[in-house]
């Protein structure tokens, strides 16, 4: 299994320009998620799907979108970049989080940069 | 929304000493992972605790799950240069899982 995958590893964009970043895992998790991180601020819930065809806001939103189209896929689509959206992006999956055990698996990261 | 706060946000010991990181919260947690990130890595799922006052053991990390399930900690005896890195606290509501801040560690050989 190769678990979870980003591409791409790097990225740099100018201010407004758009882009999507790909996740993929083959672990068949029903739950996958993206988060950024940021210097000091930990981890955050930008989208997270429950399932194919499911998806829903976490704690910093916008400026993002998300879709679910199949059970393996969860592409994380900037509309507009920003200078405030340089950072790092992480996709994460896990199981079955009404399963009442929360081991996430992460991939290993896109570092954007939005110049 | 519910928060957890993680501290402290750097430790530097000498290789050999113990290291402690706290995750506090001002709500009751429903359960808590803990997850190590290696410099230039991603997160790796160490533990999840679920009961009041559990304590778990991994060879030379413990941790704890506060008797209110209001507070966490992780600590390592004997710290070595493999433990360099950053550990974060993480618990869920429904569906959302927030992290703490993170403690970085630095280990001195």
């Amino acid at each position: 299994n190769a678990g979870v995958t980003q591409t791409p590893k790097f990225q740099v964009l100018k201010t407004g320009q758009s882009m999507t970043l790909q996740c993929a895992q083959d672990m068949n998790h029903e739950y996958m998620s993206w988060y950024r991180q940021d210097p000091g601020m930990g981890l955050r819930l930008i989208h997270y799907s429950v399932g194919a065809g499911i998806t829903d806001q976490g704690e910093v939103p916008n400026g993002y979108n998300v879709s679910r189209s199949t059970t393996e896929d969860f592409p994380l689509r900037l509309l507009s970049a920003a200078p405030s959206q340089t950072s790092v992006y992480f996709c994460a999956s896990l199981r079955d989080p009404s399963g009442g055990y929360n081991e996430q698996f992460f991939g290993p990261g896109t570092r954007l940069t939005v110049l | 929304g519910q928060q957890v706060m993680q501290i402290p946000q750097y430790q530097h010991v000498q290789e050999g000493e113990d290291f402690t990181t706290y995750c506090n919260s001002s709500t009751t947690l429903s359960n808590i992972q803990w997850y190590k990130q290696r410099p230039g890595g991603h997160p790796v799922f160490l533990i999840q605790l679920v009961k009041s006052g559990e304590v778990k053991k991994q060879k030379r990390l413990t941790f704890q799950f506060g008797e209110a399930k209001k507070n966490s900690s992780l600590h390592i005896t004997a710290t070595q240069t493999t433990d360099v890195g950053t550990y974060f606290c993480s618990s869920s509501g429904t569906y959302k899982y927030i992290f703490g801040t993170g403690t970085r560690l630095k280990v001195l050989a």
